[in-house]
């Protein structure tokens, strides 16, 4: 079973706040993503990485940034944290050329 | 780019009963349809999905039909069963990209 662990379940922080979400596989999967999930409106991706050291911008990237130092870790970063931030995150990965992508559990983010 | 519309955004159905969820795309390009299924405290897996040389696929007591002319696609459950009950989302492959483009998520409630 492809096994994808995002670190943590549930997080509360403070606006201004540096955050990190990490992400990581066990899979040697090429490509991970970074989406987050709000009510009414879907998974929107944020970032996603082909390679090590390798980002593209999804379709909403402000105020979030990313690193892939290593093949099986995906970081998402808030440089500032703000409330509106405040969503569920979801990372996934898939295989090189191939559509199937697996997600994490998922962690909670709460900015106050 | 893509652009994926999913109704209903909530639906409740009798155990036993059918549940329909469609979605619409304006990319008569893109290729690729999955359907994936959230179960509470979950991130999402696939269930089925479909290609555009296909109008159909089956798996037990799910199908999904594919109109390319229309572009719109329809998940069909039949016989539904309480742990059907989950949100569902639809998504579409850019054909730009390759990004999946996910729909808004439909919560399906199954009583018994």
């Amino acid at each position: 079973d492809v096994k994808v662990t995002q670190s943590s379940r549930y997080l509360v922080k403070r606006t201004g706040e540096k955050v990190f979400l990490e992400c990581v596989q066990d899979m040697d999967h090429e490509n991970m993503f970074w989406y987050r999930q709000d009510p009414g409106l879907g998974l929107r991706l944020i970032y996603f990485s082909y390679d090590v050291k390798m980002k593209e911008k999804g379709d909403i990237p402000e105020g979030y940034s990313v690193s892939r130092e290593k093949k099986e870790r995906f970081s998402l970063i808030l440089e500032s944290a703000s409330t509106n931030q405040t969503s569920m995150y979801l990372c996934a990965l898939a295989e090189r050329d191939k559509n199937i992508q697996y997600f994490g559990a998922g962690t909670r983010l709460s900015v106050l | 780019g893509e652009n994926v519309e999913q109704h209903p955004s909530t639906l409740s159905v009798q155990e036993g009963d059918s549940a329909v969820i469609k979605c619409t795309y304006s990319d008569s390009a893109s290729n690729y349809f999955p359907w994936y299924k959230q179960e509470l405290g979950k991130g999402p897996q696939l269930i089925i999905d479909i290609r555009s040389n296909v109008g159909e696929k089956k798996d037990q007591r799910i199908a999904v039909t594919l109109n390319k002319t229309a572009k719109h696609f329809s998940l069909h459950i039949t016989e539904t069963q309480p742990e059907d009950s989950a949100v569902y989302f639809c998504a579409a492959r850019d054909n730009q990209g390759g990004k999946l483009i996910f729909g808004q998520g439909t919560e399906l409630s199954v009583k018994p």
